[in-house]
């Protein structure tokens, strides 16, 4: 069966601070992506990056940065100097076969 | 620019009262998709569509129906048989299954009175 893990529930960080949500999944497929998606307080899910299960290269874009580790199933995404913009819910997902599956997000708050 | 556009924002709905929530896309998207959305639960697949006039069950189908009898259209419709409605509806179309990134409306509350 195909799974997401997301064990962070609701994580609190202090502007400026770096943070690594993390995401761990489960798949018997080869061939497989992966996803983060952005929720702000506005409810739109917003793509953040997809990454397919041949390339683990880590990727960085401005201020995020995304770790694929397949030796450990995980596919962690940190924020360096949070603002608070940042402030949402984040979802990794994971296609694999025929099946998009979400994991059930980490509420970030970054406080002044 | 194109996007997905969902209305109404929120929606009440009477006990054995049928509603329908709207789903249009200008995105030229062959794929659709409903989910729903409860707190700690992440989302949940309602119905999904690949094509005009087919669709498929999601996980969660049973109290919910479906049309697609246009390419920009997939309206959701809540049915009395659904005990459990009130929860955040989000609509998203891709360019075909599967294919990847899903881009989503901007949802839709149902709150049942």
């Amino acid at each position: 069966a195909q799974k997401v893990t997301q064990a962070q529930t609701e994580i609190s960080v202090v502007e400026k601070e770096d943070v690594t949500l993390d995401c761990v999944y489960e798949t018997r497929d080869t061939t497989y992506y992966l996803f983060w998606y952005k929720q702000p307080p506005s409810g739109e899910l917003v793509f953040l990056i997809r990454r397919n299960s041949f390339d683990e290269q880590n990727e960085i874009s401005g201020r995020y940065s995304w770790n694929f580790q397949k030796s450990t199933s995980s596919f962690n995404f940190t924020i360096t100097a949070s603002q608070v913009v940042d402030s949402a819910v984040y979802f990794c997902a994971l296609i694999g076969g025929n099946k998009l599956t979400f994991g059930t997000g980490t509420q970030l708050k970054v406080e002044l | 620019d194109g996007g997905i556009t969902q209305s109404p924002k929120y929606l009440f709905r009477k006990e054995g009262q049928n509603v329908t929530l709207s789903c249009e896309q200008n995105l030229n998207h062959d794929a659709m998709y409903w989910y729903r959305q409860d707190p700690g639960q992440g989302l949940r697949l309602i119905y999904y569509s690949q094509i005009v006039n087919d669709f498929q069950k999601g996980d969660i189908a049973e109290g919910y129906s479906v049309s697609r009898e246009k390419k920009e259209s997939f309206p959701l419709t809540v049915t009395s048989a659904q005990k459990n409605p009130t929860a955040f509806y989000l609509c998203a179309s891709s360019k075909t299954r599967l294919a990847g990134e899903l881009r989503f409306g901007p949802g839709t509350r149902l709150l049942v009175l």
